[in-house]
């Protein structure tokens, strides 16, 4: 079983629509949950990070976690096409080397 | 200069070459790290520095020998590298033991 799953996409959906973005994991020591998102060409952005089970809310953007199900997922409302990305997923440990664990990334298009 | 950079940002090379990637942070951290990112593959975590100590060296081949002179600045020099080593090569710095990890905008490398 993988550390961590994400579905690669690509996703497409049109201008204003709410998308959801999901990774599983199985690792259930993992302390911080964190969505990056990535640009064409570009290092990966960190986008939200939270460090237990419930949502966190930042403008348009909404991250969930499940620690029960081993779950998270990342909401977009009214999504604009500069929010066509990729969007990482990435666990951390914690402790003295930070290791971080990344999905592979879902690739997401928004339609104007 | 804010931010984490990284020079070159492209970067041609033949397999007898040798070669250097440069980063440097101006957050403060403490601690720096070399990620490799192909195509459709997760990050793949290289090196880490933790107060200028390799904490991790994650398997990777010789021919790639991390330096990190103070905190600020890592290096990577490369040599007699294989065409799969072609990718993007991700520096990133955050403080010791915190999850949240700040990337560069990477080199993109290409191994003819």
């Amino acid at each position: 079983q993988k550390e961590v799953e994400q579905d690669p996409g690509p996703l497409s959906v049109p201008e204003g629509a709410i998308v959801s973005l999901n990774c599983t994991y199985s690792n259930s020591a993992f302390q911080y949950f964190m969505w990056y998102r990535q640009y064409s060409r570009k290092g990966p952005e960190l986008l939200m990070y939270t460090y237990s089970s419930g949502n966190k809310e930042d403008g348009r953007f909404t991250a969930q976690v499940d620690k029960s199900s081993k779950y998270i997922s990342l909401f977009i409302r009214d999504s604009q096409p500069s929010d066509s990305a990729t969007y990482l997923c990435a666990f951390n440990y914690g402790g003295a080397t930070n290791k971080l664990i990344f999905g592979t990334g879902t690739l997401l298009a928004v339609q104007p | 200069e804010t931010g984490v950079t990284q020079t070159p940002r492209h970067l041609v090379m033949g397999m007898t070459n040798k070669k250097s990637l440069k980063c440097e942070q101006h957050l403060g951290h403490n601690a720096m790290y070399w990620y490799k990112q192909s195509a459709k593959k997760p990050l793949e975590l290289m090196f880490v520095y933790s107060l200028e100590e390799r904490v991790e060296n994650n398997s990777v081949p010789s021919r790639f020998s991390p330096e990190c002179p103070n905190s600020s600045h890592l290096f990577l020099h490369l040599h007699t590298l294989q065409p799969e080593d072609s990718a993007l090569y991700l520096c990133a710095s955050s403080q010791p033991d915190r999850g949240i990890q700040y990337f560069g905008p990477g080199t993109r490398l290409t191994v003819l």
